[in-house]
């Protein structure tokens, strides 16, 4: 079946790390994307990993997939409050073309 | 590069009537894909077009409909509004036919009344 869950809701200090956490139930998901979403704003496309990666590194983003468990998390480093938004996980799968099964977001808000 | 965009940003409708939302894709993008944005059921795919063709659809009455012109512009039609219509609709746009990485217009906020 087709499910992406997200814990709905994180609290950091400014200055630590954000670790974002994301499930999924499909084994034949392909990619795993990291999208951001502001207030009133759409969707930024922060990173994606391919499904036989382990882990991908972009400046202050971390990914990291364990494919076993069909676990993806996201890990914000040195979290500022402009990262203060709500972040979605999304899956594709082969043969889906583009598209996209999202969780239900994780609000992350940073305080000083 | 412009990125996505779409027109109009924000709509206003009563309950019975039809819309239409327009989106321009990236240049050179070829694949649009549309999305319905609500507090009760999140992000939802509706249909992607590639190359004029829908190649793919959701879970989406048949009163949802869209297409795709030669120079890749997309249009969704919503016929006979109904109140749960209201929502933010997204377009993505990518750039080949296979699933990689797919960029999102700002949205058109669509509220039924």
């Amino acid at each position: 079946g087709e499910d992406v869950e997200q814990s709905l809701f994180l609290s950091v200090r400014e200055g630590d790390s954000s670790v974002i956490n994301c499930t999924y139930t499909d084994s034949s998901s392909t990619y795993l994307y990291w999208y951001k979403q502001e207030p009133g704003a759409g969707l930024q496309l922060l990173t994606y990993i391919f499904s036989n990666m382990d882990m991908k590194q972009d400046q202050r983003l971390t990914v990291l997939l364990n494919k076993k468990d069909k676990h993806l998390s996201l890990r914000i480093a040195d979290t500022q409050t402009g990262d203060s938004a709500i972040y979605f996980c999304a899956e594709s799968k082969a043969g889906g073309y583009n598209k996209l099964i999202f969780g239900a977001g994780t609000r992350l808000a940073v305080h000083p | 590069k412009a990125g996505v965009t779409q027109t109009p940003r924000y709509l206003i409708k009563t309950r019975g009537q039809q819309v239409t939302l327009s989106c321009s894709p990236i240049s050179g993008h070829r694949s649009v894909s549309w999305y319905q944005q609500t507090p009760g059921q999140g992000l939802q795919f509706l249909f992607e077009y590639f190359s004029e063709t829908q190649r793919n659809k959701g879970n989406f009455p048949g009163r949802f409909s869209g297409r795709q012109f030669s120079n890749s512009r997309s249009e969704m039609n919503v016929s006979t509004l109904e109140l749960g219509d209201s929502a933010l609709y997204l377009c993505a746009s990518s750039s080949s036919g296979g699933v990689y990485e797919q960029y999102f217009g700002p949205g058109t906020r669509l509220t039924v009344t």
